[in-house]
């Protein structure tokens, strides 16, 4: 299948600092990526969805000015945690279609933990 | 909005034997997908089957079958013969199609004892 690669697979950062993270579709191209949300042995919740060359869509209760989506290539799409605070630890993951109505692919996650 | 429902946190099966776990849905759409994702402890999602609604047939690949009833919005995952390499987390997930995201369920885990 399809592989997304993201990077970094784990981060820790300080109090009022930015982490981006990043979506990578290896070997296809996504016109739409995903963002995802796990609290530890919680579900995934959907964040925004990424869309190539334009805007993100953000679901209901999540900060677009807290977690800043950019989708700037068919290839790549970055997420970045604004002034994160502890509660903003947490387990993101994106996903890919290779195309409309088929399966997402996953990237690994990243596992974000603010001290 | 689109709720997907998983009323078993937990389950346990032998090896070997067959375990179903449950999965309802609701929804207002007509056409749309369901999924079955398992995440082992790396945390890696892992396609395991997937359901187009216009589809009466159900899907299956090798030891895992699903159960689609389309009217009581249910979609329950069979897996056969179960083996120590199936113990993760399943996560039932539905997705409106085009450019949607997926609605997961709250997960099961799954623990296959030896």
């Amino acid at each position: 299948g399809a592989v997304v690669s993201q990077h970094p697979s784990w981060v820790i950062c300080k109090s009022g600092t930015s982490v981006k993270i990043e979506c990578r579709s290896l070997d296809f191209q996504a016109t739409t990526m995903f963002w995802y949300r796990q609290f530890p042995k919680q579900s995934l919740m959907l964040m925004a969805t990424s869309n190539e060359g334009s805007k993100a869509t953000y679901e209901q209760g999540v900060e677009k000015d807290k977690f800043l989506i950019n989708h700037a290539s068919l290839t790549l799409s970055t997420l970045t945690v604004t002034s994160a605070h502890p509660e903003d630890s947490s387990f993101y993951i994106c996903s890919a279609c290779l195309g409309v109505n088929t399966e997402a692919f996953f990237g690994q996650g990243t596992r974000l933990t603010v001290v | 909005a689109q709720t997907v429902t998983q009323s078993q946190p937990e389950m346990s099966v032998q090896e070997a034997e067959t375990v179903t776990l449950s999965c309802t849905y609701d929804t207002s759409e007509s056409d749309y997908y369901l999924f079955w994702y398992k995440q082992p402890p790396s945390r890696q999602m892992i396609l395991v089957i997937r359901q187009e609604a216009y589809k009466q047939q159900n899907a299956t690949e090798n030891r895992f079958s699903v159960n689609f009833q389309k009217a009581a919005k249910s979609f329950s995952l069979k897996i056969s013969d179960s083996q120590l390499g199936d113990a993760a987390m399943y996560f039932c997930a539905y997705s409106g199609g085009g450019a949607d995201g997926l609605t997961f369920g709250k997960g099961t885990h799954l623990i296959i004892q030896p």
